[in-house]
Parts: structure tokens; C-alpha cells; sequence
């Protein structure tokens, strides 16, 4: 299995151009998460996903738009890029979100993508 | 609203001396996680604690939940290097879905 992907690894971006983030998930996990990390600041929940066809904001989903065509593939757009999304963008996976008494399953993460809005 | 804070925000220590990281909670929390993340990788889950007073232990790790359910501790004894990274946990409310990760405590471990 190999998990948790995204794609690309790297971008360079100019202000105002646009690009989709891809994520897949070979677990058939029902749940997906975009997060941003940046120095100091943890990491951020964008949007998640807790079932195809259905997507939900977090913490700071402006300026970022979401799709869950596939149950497999979360992508993370940004329709005029800034610098200010200038980060890493993470992509998680879970079974469920909540495991009853056990609380919340766990997150899988992708390796991460790396982009520079200039 | 819920207020947690992760302290320390960086951490260095000898080889070989303890490690603990903080998430303290002005709420009560539903549940908590800790992750791993070492430099340029992802998040790697750790364990997970849900009961009042929980204390669980992995080899040298040390995961506690306070009683209130409102502090949690990760703390590792005799640090070696392969410790080193950032240490987050990631919580939610009670009765809450919305998970949140802490702003984590970043490890250095001097050999």
C-alpha cells in the first residue's frame, strides 16, 4: 500500500496564478484533512472531507476551495495564489473521524507540498 | 472559546537526559493525540488518550491525561537521537468535533 500521496512534491507559484494540490489515499479511509504548516504555527486545518461527494471548512479556509469527487482523492485548489499561502501543505486520512469510546482514529499524513507563492 | 497551549515551544537537552512536552487546556478536552514529526517529514501518529488519569507507555515514552481531562504530558526518559523532532498533540472539546493541533515543542537532542 502505498498510502497517503500527493502531488506535486514542489511548486513555485507567481501571484494571482492558480493550482490544484492532489491527495490520495489508498486505504479506503472515509475521512480527509488539508492542512497548512507554517514556523510557529503548528499545523492549521483548511477543509476536510468525511465522506465523497461532501467537504467542510476549518480553520482557515479562505482563499482555498475543495473537492471530494472521488472517496480515494481529496484535491486543495487556490483559485489566485498569494504570498501569504506561501507553506507546507499537508494531506491526512482516517477511517472515521470518531471511533466512539475510543475517541478519534488516527491520521495518516502525506509527505507534504512544498509552495512558494512569489 | 477553547484555549490550549503547548509548552515548551523548543526543547534542547544532553543525550540522555528526560524530555516532557505540555498541552495544557482552559476546557475540558475530549479526547487527545500525540504526533511525531521529524525534520522534513510528516506527522506520525504516537498514541491516543481518552480517559480521565490515563497514563500510557510506549518503550520510553510516557503519555499522560490529567484527571480533569484538561492537561496532557508526553515524556521521554534518557533522550537519545533519533528522539529528535517536533511533538504535537491534537485535540478536541468536549462534545466537539473540531480537532486542532497544538503549536508542538520542537526537540533538539545534543550528543
Amino acid at each position: 500500500n502505498a498510502g497517503v500521496t500527493q502531488t506535486p512534491k514542489f511548486r513555485v507559484l507567481k501571484t494571482g496564478q492558480s493550482m490544484t494540490l492532489l491527495c490520495a489515499q489508498d486505504m479506503n479511509h472515509e475521512y480527509m484533512y488539508w492542512y497548512r504548516q507554517d514556523p510557529g504555527m503548528g499545523l492549521r486545518l483548511i477543509h476536510y472531507s468525511v465522506g465523497e461527494g461532501t467537504t467542510a471548512k476549518g480553520e482557515v479556509p479562505d482563499g482555498y476551495n475543495v473537492s471530494r469527487l472521488k472517496k480515494q482523492n481529496f484535491l486543495l485548489g487556490l483559485e489566485s495564489a498569494a504570498p501569504s499561502q506561501t507553506s507546507v501543505y499537508f494531506c491526512a486520512s482516517s477511517y472515521f473521524g470518531l471511533a466512539g469510546e475510543e475517541g478519534y482514529n488516527e491520521q495518516f499524513f502525506g509527505p507534504g507540498t512544498r509552495l512558494t507563492v512569489l | 472559546g477553547q484555549q490550549v497551549m503547548q509548552i515548551p515551544q523548543y526543547q534542547h537537552v544532553q543525550e540522555g537526559e528526560d524530555f516532557t512536552t505540555y498541552c495544557n487546556s482552559s476546557t475540558t478536552l475530549s479526547n487527545i493525540q500525540w504526533y511525531k514529526q521529524r525534520p522534513g517529514g510528516h506527522p506520525v501518529f504516537l498514541i491516543q488518550l481518552v480517559k480521565s488519569g490515563e497514563v500510557k507507555k510506549q518503550k520510553r515514552l510516557t503519555f499522560q491525561f490529567g484527571e480533569a481531562k484538561k492537561n496532557s504530558s508526553l515524556h521521554i526518559t534518557a533522550t537519545q537521537t533519533t528522539d529528535v523532532g517536533t511533538y504535537f498533540c491534537l485535540y478536541s472539546g468536549a462534545g466537539s468535533y473540531q480537532l486542532t493541533f497544538g503549536k508542538g515543542t520542537k526537540l533538539s537532542v545534543i550528543p
